[in-house]
């Protein structure tokens, strides 16, 4: 099967802890992606990585890092996690950095307590 | 600044009805504009894109039309289906710029009762 994967689902943590998100897209593609959807379901892109080469960093606090190991890799680590990081975290990706179409992942939903 | 602006936030529609929603945006370099459908604890996925060379693209139910001079997009949903209650996004980007930073609008939350 061919598609983007995410681990965890569901992660529920207290503040200050560190969180690490797992995302893996078996499609072949050379670009994968972070956004942060939050609870009014607004979609803000968070990372972009180009053959593990960080190519868009939005203006996120830096307790936010992203972690790739291959080009089908792309970990999303928060240091210290605050009550507004709460959100579903998607991952997605697309064949290359001047394509269309987006693949996102279910999501892992975040709670911070 | 809300570059891509999305209307109306919730809509309901009954089965066999016509859903229309609306986008505008600011950016003119903006040239590719696809609609995302998403359904409760699932990612968004691709449901039909458009590019600012046309201005109007249909699969089956659903058809897309795009404005340039006004900036404009829609997504029109003929014969809507309870199966089609979802939120949809409209996005916009700058193809072929040397990077990828899609802006999404806010999302419409449409349901359609049987």
């Amino acid at each position: 099967e061919t598609a983007v994967f995410q681990t965890p689902n569901y992660h529920v943590t207290q503040v200050g802890n560190e969180v690490s998100f797992n995302c893996k897209q078996t499609l072949g593609h050379d670009t994968m992606y972070w956004y942060k959807q939050d609870s009014k379901k607004l979609l803000k892109i968070m990372f972009s990585y180009n053959n593990k080469q960080l190519i868009v960093n939005e203006t996120v606090p830096r307790r936010f890092s992203p972690q790739s190991s291959d080009k089908a890799h792309l970990n999303l680590r928060i240091k210290s996690v605050e009550p507004e990081d709460s959100a579903v975290y998607l991952c997605a990706s697309s064949p290359d950095i001047n394509q269309d179409t987006q693949y996102f992942g279910p999501g892992t939903r975040l709670l911070v307590l | 600044q809300q570059q891509v602006r999305q209307s109306p936030q919730s809509l309901t529609v009954w089965e066999g009805g016509t859903t229309v929603l609306t986008c505008s945006y600011e950016d003119s370099t903006f040239n590719y504009f696809p609609w995302y459908q998403q359904f409760p604890g699932e990612g968004p996925a691709l449901l039909i894109s458009i590019l600012s060379v046309s201005d109007k693209k249909e699969d089956g139910r659903f058809t897309t039309f795009f404005n340039k001079r006004e900036k404009k997009l829609s997504l029109h949903i003929i014969d809507s289906q309870p199966g089609d209650s979802a939120t949809y996004f409209c996005a916009a980007s700058p193809l072929n710029t040397g990077y990828q930073n899609f802006y999404f609008g806010k999302g419409t939350s449409l349901t359609v009762i049987p």
